[in-house]
C-alpha cells in the first residue's frame, strides 16, 4: 500500500555535522510538510511544499535549515551545521491538494535525530 | 488565531472501560477538524475527520467524536478501549495562513490502557 517513506529512521551525529533526512511522498501528492516533534514544542511546521515550490518555511531556522525538493519523489532537510537543540523526531507528511480545506496528511515513521 | 488544546495531557484507564479525550479549539470561521493517533515509535495516523453534515463522526478502530459548535469542543471518545489502543492522541485545526491550509495541532493526550 502507498505510504510516506523516510530515511534514515535514527540519526546519531556529532554537533556541527552536516544532517540530511529523505522523505519520499505518496506518489501523486502534490504537498509535502517537514514536521519537528519534540516533549516540549509537540508538532511544529517546519516548511510546506506544494508542486515542488516552497510555499512556507517560516518554521525554519534559516541560518542552518534548508529544504528542498530536486524532484516529485524526493524532498530533503538539511541540517548545517547541527546543534544538539536540533535533537528531535522529524516527520515529512504529504498529502493532495484538492477540496479547500480536505486536508488530511499522510505522515511517514519519521527520523529521530540525535546530536552530540 | 486558531489554537487547539487538548485538556489532558495523560489519560489512564482499563482496558474495556469507555474513555474521552478532550479537545478545545478556537477560532473565528468555519472549522476543519482532526485526530491523529500517533504508536510509539511511529507517525501520525488519522483516526477521524469532520468537515461538514453530521456532527458525529466516525472513524477507524471503533472511535468516534462529536462536533459542538457552541462549546467550540471536538471530543474523542470509544465505548471499549483495548491494550493496542495505548498511543498519543492529537487533535488538529485545518486553518488557511499564508495563502494555504495548514493543520495546527494541539499538544497531545497520551492514552495508556492497562490490564
Amino acid at each position: 500500500d502507498a505510504r510516506v517513506t523516510q530515511t534514515p529512521r535514527h540519526k546519531v551525529t556529532e554537533m556541527g555535522q552536516e544532517v540530511t533526512m529523505r522523505c519520499q511522498p505518496i506518489l501523486g501528492h502534490n504537498t509535502v510538510f517537514w514536521y519537528r516533534q519534540t516533549m516540549m514544542q509537540g508538532l511544529e511546521l517546519l516548511a510546506y511544499f506544494r508542486n515542488r515550490a516552497p510555499l512556507d518555511d517560516s518554521g525554519m531556522p534559516k541560518d542552518r535549515f534548508s529544504a528542498e525538493m530536486p524532484d516529485a519523489t524526493l524532498a530533503t532537510l538539511k541540517i548545517q551545521p547541527s546543534e544538539p537543540r536540533d535533537s528531535a523526531v522529524y516527520f515529512c507528511a504529504s498529502g493532495l491538494r484538492g477540496r479547500a480545506m480536505d486536508n488530511e496528511q499522510f505522515f511517514g515513521p519519521g527520523t529521530r535525530l540525535t546530536v552530540l | 488565531a486558531q489554537s487547539v488544546t487538548q485538556l489532558d495531557s495523560q489519560v489512564p484507564v482499563f482496558e474495556e472501560a469507555p474513555v474521552e479525550l478532550r479537545c478545545n479549539y478556537s477560532s473565528s470561521v468555519s472549522v476543519y477538524l482532526f485526530w491523529y493517533v500517533q504508536y510509539p515509535n511511529q507517525g501520525l495516523q488519522l483516526l477521524l475527520k469532520y468537515l461538514s453534515g453530521s456532527t458525529l463522526v466516525k472513524g477507524i478502530n471503533g472511535f468516534e467524536a462529536e462536533f459542538n459548535k457552541s462549546q467550540t469542543s471536538f471530543h474523542l471518545r470509544k465505548p471499549s478501549v483495548h491494550i493496542s489502543d495505548t498511543a498519543e492522541y492529537f487533535c488538529a485545526v485545518s486553518v488557511i495562513s499564508g495563502g494555504y491550509n495548514k493543520l495546527i495541532f494541539g499538544a497531545g493526550t497520551r492514552l495508556a490502557v492497562h490490564p
